[in-house]
């Protein structure tokens, strides 16, 4: 059973149009995250909710918008698609490091974009 | 800017050998580091964490070394095997902000039977 998964796994669309990728995680963790990994492989935080909560939101241009319906969901909206934006995108979810003793992330697959 | 860098986008090592990924930070104010592992069309997954206060950690085959002086810390596999060939990823994090993770680009490591 997948813990985090995410969908569509490939995308494929037109520059100008708007896209969503979504996520979910059954780990019960409290924070899920977006990650972006461009053409250099630098995997670069975008967002992360804790439970329901933005709390980081890195410079990301204002076309992509997450939203986090319940601590289990997250998902992206890209608004009009830009070549630029062609990257694998990685949704995540972690539990408190003071629980876990690691903190580490738990990744989906991964979602490549191609704006063509 | 990137605070954790990779700079050996690959490595070859053959079987039964020691595979040695270096990992760098410019950042002292770092104090968590973890090393994750990642095949061709899956996520990253975890595989070994180091807090600062330590030097070493050991699981297994693999041993993380954290060099805070040099702010350099390195992922040790012994013996390499051929299921061992992957690309591996250091990240950091800070203790105010555990929840942000600074990634490298990553190691691509092969190992040859």
């Amino acid at each position: 059973d997948t813990a985090v998964s995410q969908t569509p796994k490939y995308l494929v669309t037109q520059m100008g149009n708007d896209k969503s990728i979504k996520c979910e995680q059954n780990l019960g963790h409290d924070t899920m995250y977006w990650y972006k990994q461009d053409s250099k492989k630098f995997l670069k935080i975008m967002f992360s909710y804790n439970n329901k909560e933005l709390i980081i939101n890195e410079t990301v241009p204002n076309r992509f918008s997450p939203k986090s319906p319940d601590k289990a969901h997250l998902n992206l909206h890209i608004n009009s698609l830009e070549l630029g934006d062609s990257a694998v995108y990685f949704c995540a979810s972690s539990q408190e490091r003071v629980l876990t003793m690691t903190g580490e992330l738990f990744f989906g697959e991964g979602s490549r974009l191609t704006v063509l | 800017d990137q605070q954790v860098k990779q700079n050996s986008p690959s490595l070859s090592v053959q079987e039964g050998r020691i595979s040695i990924l270096n990992c760098d930070y410019t950042n002292s104010m770092f104090d968590y580091f973890l090393w994750y592992k990642k095949y061709p069309a899956e996520g990253p997954t975890f595989l070994i964490s180091i807090s600062s206060i330590k030097d070493k950690n050991e699981d297994g085959r693999f041993t993380v070394f954290l060099n805070k002086s040099a702010k350099h810390l390195s992922l040790h596999i012994v013996p390499s095997q051929p299921g061992d060939s992957a690309v591996y990823f250091c990240a950091a994090s800070f203790k105010d902000n555990f929840n942000k993770f600074y990634f490298g680009s990553g190691t691509k490591l092969n190992v040859k039977p």
